[in-house]
């Protein structure tokens, strides 16, 4: 399956974050979604093979890596308190109809 | 932003009856999935309905695609306490990458 670290995450307002996903093996896509409480996931960008492949209306300070190895990173500069949020990511085989499989999501807290 | 919305927003019902959500969107789409939500978790994926289908069943899920109405509905049968969950409707793209558009949710309570 898909596994997200941590699981939860407090930092201060104007500090950097990295979230983690592994993704399903032998999935070459992963898209990482915004989910702020009460509300549906928001798009923030996907990566494929490697390069970023289609992004949302989220800031240049919201930026991402894949690596060969299933892994990914999510990584957020000068922290906001409106960056509290659940972080999910998605793994695929990419396609126009395939079917995502998600993390459990980081539960982050901008305080 | 979001590209469906849910209707109804909450729907409380007891165990054993039906329950529907309805699903709305802006834009041409490929395909309509449904997902379940627990607890503010991680999603499951239920269903995909592709743009040429009309309709879809998944055990106890019943999924319609009206594409001239731009309208999906999910009907889940003989309801669980098991079931209760948040459940969103996503649309991808069709501009050429993967990108899914989740709707704003339906918060399902199934009382024992």
């Amino acid at each position: 399956g898909v596994t997200q670290s941590p699981t939860h995450l407090i930092k201060t307002r104007g500090q950097q974050v990295t979230l983690r996903c592994s993704s399903q093996s032998g999935h070459n896509t992963v898209s990482w979604y915004q989910q702020a409480l009460g509300q549906g996931p928001q798009f923030i960008f996907q990566y494929y093979r490697e390069e970023e492949n289609g992004r949302g209306n989220f800031p240049p300070r919201f930026s991402g890596l894949q690596f060969p190895n299933d892994s990914s990173e999510l990584n957020v500069n000068a922290l906001e308190l409106d960056d509290s949020a659940l972080y999910l990511c998605a793994s695929s085989l990419g396609g126009a109809s395939t079917e995502a499989f998600f993390g459990q999501g980081t539960r982050l807290t901008v305080v | 932003s979001q590209q469906g919305e849910e209707d109804p927003q909450a729907l409380s019902i007891q165990e054993g009856e039906n329950a529907t959500m309805n699903c709305s969107y802006k834009t041409s789409i490929n395909n309509l999935q449904w997902y379940r939500q627990n607890s503010g978790r991680g999603l499951v994926h239920l269903i995909l309905i592709r743009s040429n289908e009309r309709e879809k069943h998944s055990g106890r899920l019943r999924v319609t695609l009206d594409t001239s109405k731009k309208s999906s509905s999910l009907l889940i049968t003989a309801s669980r306490a098991a079931d209760t969950a948040s459940y969103f409707c996503a649309t991808d793209d069709p501009g050429g990458y993967q990108k899914v558009t989740f709707g704003t949710g339906t918060k399902l309570q199934v009382i024992p």
